[in-house]
């Protein structure tokens, strides 16, 4: 069983459109981030829900908005795609109080034309 | 957040060991040394952790400084499998948000 599972995989859109990225993790962890890789290939953390709350929110654009509707699933929604919105997006997963080690899902390549 | 440094790639051959440096000479006593690594077309996997002593695990070993300003990623036997780049990351304890700061990472090239 895969741990941390995101869908789409590839996600190919225009300009202006709204999308969402969903994952699910079947771990138990009780805390979910969204990180997004640009071209460069830079990791960057941009947003961590814990319990279904929100404790991090890096600066990221109002147009990205997370929701997490319960402690396995958290969804990334984009609205009014811009070119620089292209990358690959990771979800991942941890139980907080432990070693803190994050699980993270296979990634979603987002293309926005 | 307290920086590490690593090589942009390193080059080993099959089977022989590799040791990949990081350093992070401005590291807090509260830090943890953490290693994940992502192999091509993947999400990053953890590797190992520590924060004083040495550590073992099945994936490698962590090899830290006394002064701790310094540490060592081991893979004793490199696959090609293990061809990927690897992130040394340090993370505050005390930290509560649990975010992980990645840098550039050292890109491993192993050779058959």
């Amino acid at each position: 069983d895969t741990a941390v599972s995101q869908t789409p995989k590839y996600l190919v859109t225009q300009m202006g459109n709204d999308k969402s990225i969903k994952c699910e993790q079947n771990l138990g962890h009780d805390t979910m981030y969204w990180y997004k890789q640009d071209s460069k290939k830079f990791l960057k953390i941009m947003f961590s829900y814990n319990n279904k709350e929100l404790i991090i929110n890096e600066t990221v654009p109002n147009r990205f908005s997370p929701k997490s509707p319960d402690k396995a699933h958290l969804n990334l929604h984009i609205n009014s795609l811009e070119l620089g919105d292209s990358a690959v997006y990771f979800c991942a997963s941890s139980q907080m109080g432990r070693t803190d080690t994050q699980y993270f899902g296979p990634g979603t390549r987002l293309t926005v034309l | 957040d307290a920086k590490t440094t690593q090589p942009n790639s390193m080059e080993s051959n099959e089977e022989e060991p590799v040791h990949l440096p990081c350093n992070h000479s401005t590291i807090s006593g509260t830090d943890y040394i953490h290693w994940y690594r992502q192999l091509p077309s993947q999400g990053p996997e953890y590797v190992i952790h520590g924060l004083t002593s040495n550590v073992n695990n099945r994936m490698a070993s962590l090899a830290i400084a006394e002064d701790r300003k310094s540490s060592t990623l081991i893979l004793h036997r490199a696959t090609l499998r293990d061809a990927a780049v690897y992130y040394c990351i340090l993370r505050d304890k005390l930290d509560s948000s649990y975010k992980l700061i990645f840098g550039s990472g050292t890109r491993l090239l192993v050779r058959p």
